[in-house]
């Protein structure tokens, strides 16, 4: 297993612009989690998915953010109409339904000029 | 919600030295608190959890203490190492959340060989 992998690694974009990151969890973890992260902060929790039903989202997930696990195993985050407050890095982990561990992938890096 | 706060927000030790960081928190029924470590340009790692019954743990030079009346608990890193130069999270998951954690603004650590 080679644990949460996330793509692309880095993405810089222009302001209005749409971008989309995806999350491959590790095989068989059921939950998969999003973050993001600002720099000098703790990761922020996004939203999060069992299988494919997305269960929980936090108020910074704006309209213009959407996620999605259509199959229960991958996920996607779009961003639209990029704005330069959405730079950041992106996390996405996963973890066994019931279980408490959350293992991060590297994380997207989001820059919006 | 939850506020987790984490001090010091940098701190330095000569190898071989002990480092402690602390966390408080404000929900009392809270029930799950790991840290993680963050080397640069990669995602948070988990480095050891503790649940809300037990009041320690440890893992090798690594352990946390709980101290649930007080709603705060802490990492004690032993013996340190240079590779040990990171940032530290701590995290709290909220009740009634299986996906929401919520993380502290971190430290970093340096060890000075």
């Amino acid at each position: 297993d080679t644990g949460v992998s996330q793509n692309p690694r880095h993405k810089i974009t222009k302001r209005g612009q749409n971008v989309t990151f995806r999350c491959d969890p590790i095989s068989e973890h059921n939950r998969l989690y999003w973050y993001r992260q600002t720099l000098g902060q703790g990761p922020e929790f996004l939203t999060y998915f069992q299988n494919e039903a997305q269960l929980e989202k936090s108020r910074l997930l704006s309209d213009r953010f959407s996620a999605e696990r259509p199959k229960g195993s991958f996920s996607t985050l779009e961003i639209q109409r990029t704005e330069q407050g959405d730079s950041a890095m992106y996390l996405c982990a996963s973890s066994f339904q019931g279980g408490n561990i959350q293992y991060f992938g590297a994380g997207t890096r989001l820059s919006v000029l | 919600g939850e506020n987790v706060e984490q001090h010091p927000s940098t701190l330095s030790v000569q190898e071989g030295d002990s480092a402690v960081i602390k966390c408080t928190y404000s929900d009392s029924a809270s029930n799950y608190f790991p840290w993680y470590k963050q080397e640069l340009g990669k995602g948070p790692q988990l480095i050891i959890d503790i649940r809300s019954n037990v009041g320690e743990k440890k893992d090798q030079r690594i352990a946390v203490t709980l101290n649930k009346t007080a709603k705060h608990f802490s990492l004690h890193i032993t013996e340190t190492q240079p590779e040990d130069s990171a940032v530290y999270f701590c995290a709290v998951r909220t009740p009634g959340s299986q996906g929401n954690l919520i993380f502290g603004k971190g430290t970093k650590l340096s060890v000075k060989p």
